[in-house]
């Protein structure tokens, strides 16, 4: 079993419509919770950077984390053409030492005009 | 101000051959990594710098592999005698280091083993 699942999608939506991308995960000493959304021969751009169990909103987006689910959230309102990326949820814990993330292998979305 | 340069940004090598890759972090930023992104895949972990202390090799697939940094600048990753497995898009990371900060990436390196 990986250490963090996420639906591979593709999530396909009409344009204006709400998104909500999950990820789930194993490990209880995940603190610090990232989305990144990557363009098609790009690298991954930070979108929401959460620590601990909370919300947290910027714009349209809204990145929630359940620690006692171990769940993750990213929510895009009005989707746009343009919102069209991999979605890739990612974490670490200060447990490790190397702070190196751990990543989920993505969703591919699709905002239909 | 810049972000994280990768070069080159598209390899082409033949099989059997060593390879070297670069990053540029950004200014100021004392943590650096490397990741592997197969096609379709999420980002696997390779290498860790931090300061002057000793790199976290521990995601390094085998051998064949190896990085190096100078101070807090560039790296570069080398694959030596490369294989078709190889074939795959290598990230590089920067962050300021500091707790849980998040990485910033550049655009990678697409790398194709013939």
């Amino acid at each position: 079993q990986k250490e963090v699942e996420q639906d591979p999608g593709p999530l396909s939506v009409p344009e204006g419509a709400i998104v909500s991308l999950n990820c789930t995960y194993s490990n209880s000493a995940f603190q610090y919770f990232m989305w990144y959304r990557q363009y098609s021969r790009k690298g991954p751009e930070l979108l929401m950077y959460t620590y601990s169990s909370g919300n947290k909103e910027d714009g349209r987006f809204t990145a929630q984390v359940d620690k006692s689910s171990k769940y993750i959230s990213l929510f895009i309102r009005d989707s746009q053409p343009s919102d069209s990326a991999t979605y890739l949820c990612a974490m670490s814990s200060m447990d490790t030492g190397r702070r190196a993330l751990t990543f989920g292998s993505g969703t591919r979305l699709q905002v239909q005009p | 101000g810049a972000g994280v340069s990768q070069s080159p940004s598209n390899k082409v090598t033949e099989k059997g051959k060593d390879v070297e890759l670069r990053c540029d972090p950004i200014s100021g930023h004392t943590a650096l990594y490397w990741y592997r992104q197969r096609l379709g895949q999420g980002l696997e972990f390779l290498i860790y710098f931090q300061g002057n202390s000793a790199p976290d090799k521990s995601g390094l697939p085998s051998d064949r592999f190896s990085a190096e940094r100078t101070g807090e600048s560039v790296s570069t990753l080398t694959i030596q005698r490369t294989q078709q497995e190889d074939s795959a898009v290598y990230l590089c990371a920067s962050s300021p280091g500091q707790g849980g900060q998040p990485q910033h990436f550049g655009d990678g390196t697409r790398l194709s083993i013939l």
